[in-house]
């Protein structure tokens, strides 16, 4: 099993709907999680970070976490045709020290016209 | 810059050449990583620093893989004798201490391709 699943897709979405992306983690002392927007041919962009059970707002963005179900998510409202990326979900094990981040293998997501 | 840079962008060696790959972090970063992605996948840790010190190295796949951070700033990853399945994109991020959640910040890649 791996320690960060995420539904590969593609996850195709008409514009101006919300798109929702699913992650789940195996390992229970996970602590801080985060949301990565790769775009094709880019290095991955840190779009939402959260650390406590349940939602995280910012703009168009909402992240969501249940640690007792091992479940994170990313909602994306009105999409946008840029919203089309790959969204990596990441986790890391240790609380306020660095350690390393574990990622999943990414969502691509289509926004179509 | 403000940002992670890296360089070189783009590196083709042929099998056996040695290669060294370069990150320089954020201003002020304490802690730097190295990570590795393959063509469909997510990043795969490779190396962590904090400062000088290379607090974890679970990730580097042979001993051909060999990183350094000497005065705790700019880092070089260096591959020796590379093989075909070395070739990938090398990502470095780096993340400020002070930062609670550990948010990491990417630089832009080294695309390394092995003939």
């Amino acid at each position: 099993q791996k320690e960060v699943e995420q539904n590969s897709g593609p996850l195709s979405v008409p514009e101006g709907a919300i798109a929702s992306l699913n992650c789940t983690y195996s390992d229970r002392v996970s602590q801080s999680f985060f949301w990565y927007r790769q775009y094709s041919g880019k290095s991955p962009e840190l779009i939402m970070s959260i650390y406590s059970n349940g939602d995280k707002e910012d703009g168009r963005f909402t992240a969501q976490l249940n640690k007792a179900s091992q479940y994170v998510s990313l909602l994306i409202r009105d999409s946008q045709p840029s919203d089309s990326a790959t969204y990596l979900c990441a986790v890391n094990k240790q609380d306020s020290s660095a350690s390393k981040i574990i990622f999943g293998s990414g969502t691509r997501l289509s926004i179509r016209p | 810059g403000a940002g992670v840079s890296q360089s070189p962008r783009y590196k083709v060696a042929k099998r056996g050449q040695d290669v060294a790959l370069r990150c320089d972090p954020i201003s002020g970063h304490v802690s730097l990583f190295w990570y590795q992605q393959a063509l469909g996948q997510g990043p795969e840790f490779l190396t962590y620093f904090q400062n000088e010190a290379q607090l974890d190295k679970s990730g580097l796949p042979s001993d051909r893989f060999f990183a350094e951070r000497p005065e705790g700033s700019v880092s070089t990853l260096k591959i020796q004798r590379t093989q075909q399945e070395d070739s990938a994109v090398y990502l470095c991020a780096s993340s400020s201490y002070r930062s609670s959640y550990n948010e990491q910040f990417f630089g832009p890649g080294t695309r390394l391709t092995v003939l």
